[in-house]
Order: C-alpha cells, then sequence, then structure tokens
C-alpha cells in the first residue's frame, strides 16, 4: 500500500514565502503531483514531478527526491488568495492505476 | 524531462453534448497513452490503453460507445465524451509511455475537469 505524509495545517503572513513538505511510502512510484484545493472545489492542477529536482513555475516550485520519498511545494509572494488546501498525490503501478492523495495541508494567509 | 500537454483543463458543457479532450506527447513519440478517470479524493481508474494505429483497450465497465478513444499518430490521443451527462461530470487524465520496452517511463497530462450541466 502507499502511505502518504503532510502537515495538517500551516500559517503564514502575506508576502511571505512557505514550504508545504509531503513524504511518501510506495512502489512503483511514477510521478507526484500537487493541487490547489478551495473550500467546495475541485482541486486545480498545480505541479507533476517525476523525476528529481526543483521545478519552477511563477510563484510555485516543487521539489521531488525520489530517494528520500519527499517532496515540498514553495509558495512564494504569498496572496491572501493563497489560503485553501494543499494536496498531494502519488502514482505507482506499472500503468499508473494507483494514484492516492494524501491528507493535504490547509494553509491560511494572513494579513 | 518529457512533458504531455492536455488539453482542455477545463470545460463546461450542456447534457447531450460531446466533449473532445486531447493528450499530445510533446518532445518523444508515445506508442502507447492511457486515459483515467479521477472522482474526488478517489483513486485514479484506469479507463482505456490507446495505442497508436489500432482499437483501444477498454476496462472492464467502461463503455466504449460512451468514451471514444483515437489515437492516430504517435504524439496524439484523443479521449471524446459522445452524449455527455451530469454523471460524466469528473476528472479526466492522460499518460503517455515513453522509451523502450527495457526501460519505459510514464510521464501525465495535467488532467481535464469536465463539468457537465
Amino acid at each position: 500500500g502507499q502511505n502518504i505524509d503532510q502537515p495538517t495545517e500551516m500559517t503564514a503572513t502575506e508576502g511571505a514565502i512557505v514550504q508545504i513538505n509531503c513524504t511518501y511510502q510506495t512502489s512503483g512510484f511514477n510521478g507526484l503531483f500537487w493541487y490547489q484545493q478551495h473550500a467546495g472545489e475541485a482541486p486545480t492542477f498545480l505541479s507533476y514531478n517525476v523525476l528529481d529536482g526543483l521545478e519552477e513555475k511563477g510563484r510555485f516550485s516543487s521539489f521531488l527526491s525520489r530517494s528520500k520519498g519527499y517532496s515540498y511545494l514553495l509558495l512564494k509572494e504569498l496572496q491572501m488568495k493563497d489560503s485553501a488546501s494543499y494536496l498531494c498525490a502519488v502514482i505507482s503501478g506499472n500503468y499508473g492505476q494507483n494514484f492516492v492523495f494524501g491528507p493535504g495541508t490547509r494553509l491560511s494567509v494572513l494579513p | 524531462g518529457a512533458v504531455v500537454s492536455q488539453h482542455p483543463s477545463r470545460v463546461i458543457c450542456k447534457s447531450g453534448t460531446s466533449v473532445k479532450i486531447e493528450c499530445r506527447s510533446l518532445d518523444f513519440q508515445a506508442t502507447t497513452m492511457f486515459w483515467y478517470r479521477q472522482f474526488p479524493k478517489k483513486s485514479l481508474m484506469l479507463m482505456a490503453t490507446s495505442n497508436e494505429g489500432s482499437k483501444a483497450t477498454y476496462e472492464q465497465g467502461v463503455e466504449k460507445d460512451k468514451f471514444l478513444i483515437n489515437h492516430a499518430s504517435l504524439t496524439l490521443s484523443t479521449l471524446t465524451v459522445t452524449s455527455a451527462h451530469p454523471e460524466d461530470s469528473s476528472f479526466y487524465i492522460c499518460s503517455a509511455l515513453q522509451g523502450p520496452a527495457t526501460n519505459e517511463k510514464l510521464f501525465f497530462g495535467s488532467g481535464t475537469q469536465l463539468s457537465v450541466l
């Protein structure tokens, strides 16, 4: 089976930088997604990592270390609208048939 | 790294209409692509295997007349949801296999959120 862990809640200040960690244990790793989800809405795709290293997209960056079973999502220049849940999801299996979400991290951005 | 582009990222349509989703491998040729459906906070469900130049192989329980798959070239597979209904509303993701059989890697598109009204 898979085991995915994220901090439950985080708080940060507008304009700051925050790092949300995700650790996982799985076999047949095929990739890791980060999603943003506002209350009552479907998750929105943020990033996808399958190779080690840092992927940067504007204010958002995602890092993966497969050997450590570790990923983080980095959010820069925080805005109030970034208050949301952030979910990491791990895909595994020969054909990516196993897709499991982590428990999610609730981020609150304060003025 | 290899990139798989999926479009559109979000589509809203009326009940009874058809919706086409494209999956492209941008910097490699993919003889095999996969289509998945994901319900909120649940596991990804493999719908079908798309093979270039031949008919797709559908998983049990997936209606092949409802979800038409065309893999006409080595870089493009399309999924058409025909006569869509509200229960078809879901998150659809594709993936593409890169490399020889001895060292295959799987790359995913970013998904399409389909909402049928």
